[in-house]
């Protein structure tokens, strides 16, 4: 089925940096969600954006919805260990239809 | 407000058996959808219910079935398992228009 172009795949990053990913897409959206994944549990909404340049911050995370609709980019700043796990973004036409996500970008912070 | 509860948590069946997995919604929430999660993929989407119908489908093969009860709780059938089915089955459940909130998963494994 139809995916997001989601990356970076995985991302090693030192503790207290700044951390970036993104989701593009062929089709536009209306809803673009930001969900964490930690192993063997169920995604976690993060950030949740509505409207075509909006930026919203959930406390270290930052996302904002591409201008272009086509696209989605979420920020980590100083992170830390309990950063670690995989980010998915999912975008979302209207409520009658069914979300669609990107393959996750998992985040491995080196000892 | 209880999050959504998914049960078993694990199970192991052989190949050719058939299973049943269930998905208790967040009280209020009349949408369940199904995913499926194999290692390092995303998440793909098996079907959603609301109101008791099926309202959208993935572009999984007629063994994978669901139905949705009046007080929303909702199952999930897989017949005739394949080792291929082995995977991470997550629920989620939604108000209507609104985000969707994700249980733990039933970790499935074919042998």
């Amino acid at each position: 089925g139809q995916q997001l172009n989601q990356s970076p795949q995985s991302m090693f990053i030192q503790e207290g940096e700044d951390v970036s990913m993104n989701c593009t897409s062929s089709s536009i959206f209306n809803t673009w969600l930001w969900y964490k994944q930690d192993p063997g549990e169920g995604p976690v909404l993060l950030i949740a954006l509505y409207k075509a340049g909006e930026l919203t911050s959930n406390g270290r995370l930052t996302a904002q919805f591409g201008i272009t609709r086509k696209d989605s980019f979420l920020n980590i700043s100083a992170s830390i260990p309990s950063d670690v796990g995989i980010y998915f973004c999912a975008g979302q036409w209207d409520s009658n239809y069914q979300l669609i996500w990107g393959a996750g970008t998992k985040l491995i912070i080196k000892p | 407000k209880a999050g959504v509860t998914q049960t078993p948590r694990y199970l192991i069946k052989t190949r050719g058996q058939q299973v049943t997995l269930s998905c208790s919604p967040i009280s209020g929430h009349r949408s369940v959808s199904w995913y499926q999660q194999t290692p390092g993929q995303g998440l793909q989407f098996l079907f959603e219910y609301f109101s008791e119908t099926q309202r959208n489908k993935g572009n999984f093969p007629g063994r994978f079935s669901g139905r949705q009860f009046s007080n929303s709780r909702s199952e999930m059938n897989v017949s005739t398992l394949e080792l291929g089915d082995s995977a991470l089955y997550l629920c989620a459940s939604s108000s209507r228009g609104e985000t969707q909130y994700f249980g733990p998963g039933t970790r499935l494994l074919v042998l």
